[in-house]
């Protein structure tokens, strides 16, 4: 099973300052890698697939970038609604046994 | 717009079974453009995958439930099922059905359900 681990496990942003959160994989996923954002209380919501391709109606204020076994999301100029978790997420193995990292948190700092 | 439900009871004993619904709306669930997934959310921590249902019934699980669950789909009600053995309190959590549209976004989660919380207690 591939293993995701994120990096940090918080950090803390002003609004309207830029975050990069890292993904890292302990084998290779080629571009196989998604991010997900999760505010409280709601369910995900898919931000990037392909590693670099945003999905419909996000923001051109995420951008993935990465392949292989490093991978980074970088948000713009924070907003208030970008403070939540997010999570990678790869989908390289067959047999499927798709997996998470643990998730970043990005909050206020 | 493919829209999930997620439905069935939020208690379940220890050794029993747990069993949910998800029910779609906008999409066949017969259709080989889209897969049907369980992931599950225990409180305060991350996302796992259970396993996904497909192509007429075709299915993969996570290594970690594949001895206990089953996922299977009933075309006439368009809608499919999450069965888990043999819970234990460590099965306590959000439940989430999603989809994804497989040849837009590859297998990746792009529609969620609202989740359902599922305790486990006697």
């Amino acid at each position: 099973e591939i293993v995701l681990t994120q990096s940090p496990a918080t950090l803390s942003v002003s609004p309207g300052e830029d975050a990069t959160l890292s993904c890292r994989a302990s084998q290779s996923v080629s571009s196989n890698l998604a991010w997900y954002q999760q505010r409280p209380g709601q369910a995900p919501r898919l931000l990037i697939y392909s590693a670099s391709t945003r999905a419909t109606d996000i923001p051109a204020r995420f951008s993935g970038s990465g392949s292989g076994t490093e991978f980074t999301l970088t948000i713009s100029s924070l907003q208030s609604e970008d403070f939540a978790v997010y999570y990678c997420q790869q989908y390289h193995e067959w047999p499927p046994a798709f997996t998470f990292g643990p998730g970043t948190k990005v909050d206020i700092k | 717009q493919v829209q999930l439900q997620e439905s069935g009871p939020g208690l379940v004993k220890p050794s029993q079974t747990l069993s949910l619904t998800c029910t779609v709306s906008g999409a066949s669930i017969s259709s080989a453009s889209y897969f049907w997934s369980w992931i599950r959310q225990p409180a305060g921590k991350g996302l796992e995958w259970i396993g996904r249902i497909y192509s007429r019934g075709s299915s993969d699980y996570s290594p970690s439930f594949k001895s206990r669950v089953t996922i299977f789909s009933d075309t006439s009600k368009n809608h499919f099922s999450l069965k888990l053995n043999s819970v234990t309190v460590a099965d306590a959590a959000v439940y989430y059905c999603a989809t994804g549209f497989i040849v837009e976004t590859g297998n990746t989660f792009s529609v969620w359900g609202q989740g359902t919380v599922v305790t486990v207690s006697s």
